[in-house]
């Protein structure tokens, strides 16, 4: 049962414009978000978070949004650049010491020059 | 610097052969874990060490001890390799109460 939801496996996005990744979760107990991203034969970097106490945090040209009454959250990527094609994980974890971390399926970005 | 680092980065191996895969975090990090991405790529949760202590162990055949010799060294070593143990498996790092992990670039393994 997949708890972390990224439906999307790809998206195709043209430099400059704006990327909209999405992920849903079923766990009521997330109450701390994070997108990774993935570059091939490199592990997962972490690029940005949110806690449940907000619905927006924003980092340069990254901004993730959380909608917690529909269990959804966000990554906008603006604008989007050819050195952002990678894969991006959402990540997510219950309030917890030790951090587990529930990771979704990934979405694959390509941004076209 | 390399913040988390895995050896080998590639291993091809038998059924039924053991091995090791070693992972280093020079960030002062007292948590470390061990993720493995399968074929259908889900990043799953195998282990996690606190201070040298085993405090996550997921569903895991036992084949598969993690040992952690110090707080910046965390080992995987698995017995008797089977097909279905190809994977990349993962080595991350976290400060205890920290929610962001960081990732070693992982480890190929093919099991032939």
């Amino acid at each position: 049962d997949q708890q972390v939801k990224q439906n999307s496996p790809s998206l195709s996005v043209q430099e400059g414009r704006i990327s909209i990744l999405n992920c849903d979760y079923t766990n009521s107990m997330f109450d701390y978000f994070l997108w990774y991203k993935k570059y091939p034969a490199e592990g997962p970097t972490f690029l940005i978070s949110i806690s449940s106490i907000k619905d927006k945090n924003e980092d340069g040209r990254f901004t993730v949004f959380l909608n917690k009454s529909a269990k959804h959250l966000s990554l906008h990527i603006v604008p989007s650049q050819p050195g952002d094609s990678a894969v991006y994980f959402c990540a997510a974890s219950p309030h917890s010491g030790y951090s587990t971390l529930t990771f979704g399926k990934g979405t694959m970005l390509l941004v076209s020059p | 610097d390399t913040a988390v680092s895995q050896t080998p980065k590639y291993l091809v191996t038998q059924m039924g052969n053991d091995k090791s895969i070693k992972c280093e975090q020079n960030l002062g990090h007292d948590t470390m874990y061990w993720y493995k991405q399968d074929s259908k790529k889900f990043l799953k949760i195998m282990f996690s060490y606190n201070n040298k202590e085993l405090i996550i162990n997921e569903t895991v055949p036992n084949r598969f001890s993690p040992k952690s010799p110090d707080k910046a060294h965390l080992n995987l070593h698995i017995n008797s390799l089977e097909l279905g143990d190809s994977a990349v498996y993962f080595c991350a790092s976290s400060q205890v109460r920290g929610h962001e992990q960081y990732f070693g670039p992982g480890t190929r393994l093919t099991v032939t």
